[in-house]
């Protein structure tokens, strides 16, 4: 069974930079898919950030995507986010999952980490 | 790129149905068949209910189903159940490995 699960710092101080990991088990992030983060502030919707191809293709929303960086590392079978430059904004519930290419279908997600932005 | 616009709300008795809309552009819901439909209960991870516009993964009841019409794709809910009470977004590819979502719809069983 595919499995992701989300860690890093729940507190980052405004102007800093955010940092995620999402472990992946079950499955070989070197076999296939597209994985990405998707984040919820509190009380709204989903929002797609990026995703990574595991040979390093990186898609990155356009409005997100001056601020982000997401890389793989294969020898972990996990893959990061980073966000620099970090607002109140930027507090959200952030999940990863695992993504169809060409479709987005994201069929199995982390359980999600909240992040806040706060000094 | 604007998100896809999905009513805040939607509700139903139990046993009725009750149709949810997702809106789009020909850019992104009406220029691919890459429609997904996820179900967020308070606290959890969203769950995928409708892929590909009309797919239905293992384990999903078919009384959730999908479908879609020019730029605008549609989840309908039937024989409502109490435990289909929940919040529902919808998502598209819109070109170049671009992902769209919904803004999410509350679905309320009366």
């Amino acid at each position: 069974q595919v499995q992701l699960q989300e860690s890093g710092p729940g507190l980052v101080k405004p102007s800093e930079t955010l940092s995620l990991t999402c472990a992946v088990s079950g499955y070989s992030i070197s076999s296939d898919y597209y994985w990405g983060w998707i984040r919820q502030p509190p009380g709204k919707g989903l929002e797609w950030i990026g995703s990574i191809y595991h040979r390093g293709s990186t898609y990155y929303s356009p409005s997100l995507k001056s601020r982000v960086s997401i890389s793989v590392d294969t020898s972990k079978n996990q893959f990061s986010l980073k966000v620099s430059s970090v607002t109140a904004a930027d507090t959200a519930v952030y999940y990863c999952a695992r993504l169809v290419p060409t479709t987005g279908t994201a069929a199995y997600w982390g359980q999600g980490t909240l992040v806040t932005v706060s000094s | 790129q604007s998100a896809l616009t999905q009513p805040p709300s939607a509700s139903g008795s139990p046993g009725q149905s009750v149709t949810i809309s997702c809106t789009g552009t020909s850019s992104d819901v009406g220029g691919y068949n890459s429609v997904s439909w996820y179900q967020q209960h308070p606290g959890k991870a969203p769950k995928l209910m409708i892929y590909e516009v009309i797919k239905r993964p293992s384990g999903v009841p078919d009384r959730f189903s999908g479908s879609k019409s020019g730029n605008t794709a549609s989840l309908t809910v039937s024989g409502l159940q109490a435990e289909d009470e929940a919040d529902y977004y919808c998502s598209s590819y819109a070109g170049s490995n671009n992902l769209l979502f919904g803004g999410g719809t509350k679905l309320t069983v009366l």
